[in-house]
C-alpha cells in the first residue's frame, strides 16, 4: 500500500521567497509521486510528476521537485513566489499494479505581499 | 484540448430531493474516479471504475449513494434522498490505466471542475 504525508497544512511564504512544500511518502514498492494544484473554485491539475527517470522533476509556472530515495521525499518547490501560486497544493503517490492515486491532505500556500 | 467535463457546475436542493451529478470523462481513458471535498475531510475518494466496471466504492455511503458508467462516455453518481451533511464539492477525474502490455500504468488523473452541491 502508498500512503504520503505533507507536513504543515497552511504555508505562508512573502512574494518573492522561497516555496518549500513538503511531502514524504511510503511505499513497499517503487513509487510514481505527483504534486497537483487547486486554485481556488477550480479542480485539480497536474503540476508534475515523478516517474521513475530523472530525479529532479519541473513542472509547469517554475515549480520543480526532487525524489530522493533515502529520504523518503518529494519535496516541492519555486526560487520565487508569486502572488499567483497562492493556491492548495496536494501530494499523490501511486505504484506499479495500483489501480488509484493516494492524495495528502494537501496544503495551503499563501502569499505575502 | 480534452478535458472532464462535469454537469451541472452548481446545485442547490433541499432536504430529502435526488441529486445526480454527471461526467463525461476524456475520450479514451478507461479509469474514472468520483471524490468528495469538504473544508472539514478534505479531499475523500468515493468510487472508481475501470472499463466501466466498479472497482471500489468502500468510500460511499451505500444507503443513499450510487455511482454508475452507463457507457464509456458518462459517469453519473447519484444521491437520494439527500442531507445536508453531502454539501460538499464532487470532482470526477479521469485517466488511462492501460497503456500496454510494456508500458507502466502511472494513474494520472485528470479532472473536472467539480460540482458544487448545497442540500438546505
Amino acid at each position: 500500500a502508498q500512503s504520503v504525508t505533507q507536513l504543515g497544512s497552511h504555508v505562508s511564504v512573502s512574494e518573492g521567497a522561497l516555496v518549500l512544500l513538503r511531502c514524504n511518502y511510503s511505499s513497499s514498492v517503487p513509487p510514481y509521486l505527483f504534486w497537483y494544484v487547486q486554485y481556488p473554485n477550480q479542480g485539480l491539475q497536474l503540476l508534475l510528476k515523478y516517474t521513475s527517470a530523472a530525479t529532479l522533476v519541473k513542472g509547469i509556472n517554475g515549480f520543480e521537485a526532487e525524489f530522493k530515495k533515502s529520504e523518503t521525499s518529494f519535496h516541492l518547490t519555486k526560487p520565487s513566489a508569486h502572488m499567483s501560486d497562492a493556491a492548495e497544493y496536494f501530494c499523490a503517490v501511486t505504484a506499479a499494479g495500483a489501480n488509484n492515486l493516494f492524495f495528502g491532505t494537501g496544503t495551503r500556500l499563501t502569499i505575502i505581499p | 484540448d480534452a478535458r472532464v467535463t462535469q454537469t451541472p457546475r452548481d446545485k442547490v436542493t433541499e432536504m430529502g430531493q435526488e441529486v445526480t451529478m454527471r461526467c463525461q470523462p476524456i475520450l479514451g481513458h478507461n479509469t474514472v474516479f468520483w471524490y468528495r471535498q469538504t473544508m472539514m475531510q478534505g479531499l475523500e475518494l468515493l468510487a472508481y471504475f475501470r472499463n466501466r466496471a466498479p472497482l471500489d466504492d468502500s468510500g460511499m455511503p451505500k444507503d443513499r449513494f450510487s455511482a454508475e458508467m452507463p457507457d464509456a462516455t458518462l459517469a453519473t453518481l447519484k444521491i437520494q434522498p439527500s442531507e445536508p451533511r453531502d454539501s460538499a464539492v464532487y470532482f470526477c477525474a479521469s485517466g488511462l490505466n492501460d497503456r500496454g502490455p510494456s508500458l507502466p500504468n502511472y494513474n494520472e488523473q485528470f479532472f473536472g471542475p467539480g460540482t458544487r452541491l448545497t442540500v438546505l
